[in-house]
């Protein structure tokens, strides 16, 4: 099956610092989502992307689908920002979403 | 916006209990779909529906069972609760135009 890497891992910024996170898929997709979960463990939607460039407030993303990766930047971070970041790729075949294995962020004041 | 509900955002079983988990959805979409979230596993695929009635296995169905007799709503059933199905469980539903929405997440243990 289609494998999904995020990197890093993990990722501690300082209030205020800019950020980019990393999604590497070995497949052609149909669609990409990033999500972010909060330490309630709910995962919100931040973007439907499966090609081009996003914003919304102080996030943007940027998928290439043609090299198979993409980026979310989160600029200005705030301390709400902490979570984890999920990148997930859908196949039509197979009525798929994979996640990959996600980015810790901790935003300390 | 598309909005998930699930019934329980915690529940304490016990073992060998049948465990219903419910998810509603509010806009009509025909694919929803079960996943459990574990630490160091990730999210991974129970079961999904892509119609009224209709089910599929996705990659961890045994010991689980889901029901949609209606379009808006897939239930999780869990036959006989064992203690290995303590975990977070993730509903969610697909929309062709804006992907997966999932709802907050019910937290299952089985004691």
């Amino acid at each position: 099956g289609i494998q999904v890497e995020q990197s890093p891992p993990d990722l501690i910024l300082q209030e205020g610092a800019n950020s980019t996170l990393r999604c590497n898929f070995s497949d052609s997709v149909n669609n990409l989502q990033w999500f972010h979960q909060n330490p309630w463990g709910q995962l919100i939607n931040l973007f439907y992307i499966p090609s081009g460039t996003k914003q919304n407030g102080r996030l943007s993303a940027t998928t290439v689908a043609t090299e198979r990766y993409s980026l979310l930047y989160i600029s200005s971070s705030q301390t709400t920002d902490s979570g984890v970041y999920f990148c997930a790729v859908y196949k039509a075949a197979g009525n798929k979403l994979t996640f990959g294995g996600g980015t810790r962020v901790l935003v300390k004041p | 916006d598309v909005k998930v509900t699930q019934s329980s955002r915690y529940l304490v079983k016990r073992t060998g209990e049948k465990v219903f988990l419910e998810c509603v959805q509010d806009m009509d979409h025909e694919n929803m779909f079960w996943y459990r979230q574990d630490p160091g596993l990730g999210l991974r695929l129970i079961y999904f529906s892509y119609d009224v009635k209709m089910k599929e296995k996705g990659d961890i169905p045994e010991g689980y069972s889901v029901s949609r007799e209606k379009k808006e709503r897939f239930s999780l059933i869990l036959e006989s609760a064992s203690t290995n199905q303590t975990s977070m469980y993730l509903c969610a539903s697909r929309d062709s135009n804006y992907g997966y929405t999932f709802g907050s997440g019910t937290r299952l243990t089985v004691v």
